[in-house]
């Protein structure tokens, strides 16, 4: 099993580009997340979905957009890249218990991006 | 507002012991998280509760107390491989993982 894996590992953009960042698992997991992590904050959840064809908004969703057509793919879209979105971004996602919660996150390795 | 404190940094000795805590402020609580993060690695789990008291995991161990809104991780027989950042988190009513800031954990010989 590759677990939660990520591309691209490293992207620059120039501000008002636009580009797409893919998460990919092979666990089955029906809960999938988009994280952003700034040095000196904790991670913040940018949105995240619950299945297949569902999404829903996190803490900072502003200037992004997802999708999820397939159980196993979750892809975060930047539609005009802004400095501030400079970060890195982690994708995790979780199976869920038999009463219908969460279990653990699982992490992909990240996506460095630098918006100039 | 919802909020999880833990240090920013600690420094401690190859071989000793550290303890890193962790208080939170969150809207219902269904269980605390223990992520370990190499630098430019992503999180990786160490450890849940969600009942009070300790959980042992070999060299790590975890506390909770919930009427104190306080957790904290243990690590004992500290290796050079442990320097990495700690990572608070808990599940609040919704089901939301609340994320603290991390704790950065130098080793020195």
């Amino acid at each position: 099993n590759a677990g939660v894996t990520q591309t691209p590992k490293f992207r620059v953009l120039k501000t008002g580009q636009s580009m797409t960042l893919l998460c990919a698992q092979d666990m089955n997991h029906e809960y999938m997340y988009w994280y952003r992590q700034d040095p000196g904050m904790g991670l913040r959840l940018i949105h995240y979905s619950v299945g297949e064809g569902t999404t829903a908004k996190g803490e900072v969703p502003d200037g992004y957009n997802v999708s999820r057509l397939k159980k196993q793919n979750f892809l975060l879209g930047l539609e005009s890249a802004a400095p501030s979105q400079t970060s890195v971004y982690f994708c995790a996602s979780s199976s869920t218990t038999t009463s219908g919660g969460q279990e653990t996150q699982y992490f992909g390795p990240g996506t460095r991006l630098l918006v100039l | 507002g919802q909020n999880i404190d833990q240090p920013t940094e600690m420094t401690a000795t190859e071989g000793a012991i550290v303890q890193i805590n962790c208080t939170y402020q969150t809207s219902g609580f269904n269980g605390l998280f223990w992520y370990q993060q190499h630098a430019g690695e992503a999180p990786t789990f160490l450890s849940y509760n969600v009942l009070d008291g300790l959980e042992e995991k070999g060299r790590f161990s975890s506390f909770l107390s919930r009427s104190k809104g306080y957790s904290y991780l243990l690590l004992k027989e500290l290796q050079m491989k442990d320097s990495a950042s700690y990572l608070c988190a808990v599940w609040d009513s919704n089901y939301q993982l609340i994320w603290g800031a991390g704790t950065k954990l130098i080793i020195k010989p």
